[in-house]
């Protein structure tokens, strides 16, 4: 399973847009890449998953660059409620043991 | 579609105490894991049930077990609680379709306390 590299924290503000960025140097042909998000005590929230160039959804967006090494996961416009802990994983998610969360961006928003 | 449900949200045991914690997974999911999340570790996977079977075990010792029924609810117990079992106990289910995009969808999680 490819390891993941995210800063630990991140601040922004109202309004900005946040991106934060996700290395994983040794991802395989067949993985996926996940982002989550984890507000306390509750469960991750999967937010949006990829495999290559661009995907969009209603909340985020996710770019990755041709050789799938990095992902960005995009926020557009957050606000106070976007303030969570947010989790990239990659792989081929066929089976659960084969996934594994590091250590996730803490992701403060101030107002 | 309702989500993944998990029973109780909160529970508080002491010490050699046993507990047993309560998932049902979102309808037409067959596959359901189990994980451990604490401040000092993280999200740490327990193990994971497929078709009332244990497909797949983390590395925690006999003391936590499981259990997938036939509608796939499942259930887990941990027996002879210790000061450190105390963490949120996160439920989640899957379609396991074995296809690559197989997402994983959480419950809200069983907060434990062991006193």
């Amino acid at each position: 399973l490819a390891k993941t590299t995210q800063p630990i924290s991140m601040d922004s503000y109202e309004g900005q847009e946040v991106n934060i960025t996700c290395s994983h140097n040794n991802i395989a042909t067949n993985d996926y890449i996940t982002w989550y998000q984890q507000f306390p005590s509750q469960g991750p929230r999967f937010i949006i998953q990829g495999y290559k160039t661009k995907v969009t959804n209603e909340v985020a967006s996710l770019f990755i660059p041709a050789d799938r090494k990095s992902s960005t996961l995009s926020l557009p416009r957050v606000s106070l409620s976007d303030t969570a802990v947010y989790y990239c994983l990659v792989g081929a998610y066929s089976s659960a043991s084969k996934i594994i969360f590091g250590s996730g961006t803490r992701l403060s928003i101030r107002p | 579609k309702a989500g993944v449900t998990q029973t109780p949200r909160y529970l508080i045991k002491t010490r050699g105490q046993q507990v047993t914690l309560s998932c049902s997974p979102i309808s037409g999911h067959r596959s359901v894991s189990w994980y451990q999340q604490t401040p000092g570790q993280g999200l740490q996977f327990l193990f994971e049930y497929f078709s009332e079977t244990q497909r797949n075990k983390g590395n925690f010792p006999g003391r936590f077990s499981g259990r997938q029924f036939s509608n796939s609810r499942s259930e887990m117990n941990v027996s002879t609680l210790e000061l450190g079992d105390s963490a949120l106990y996160l439920c989640a289910s899957s379609p396991d379709t074995g296809t690559y995009t197989d997402t994983q969808y959480f419950g809200p999680g069983t907060r434990l306390t062991v006193l």
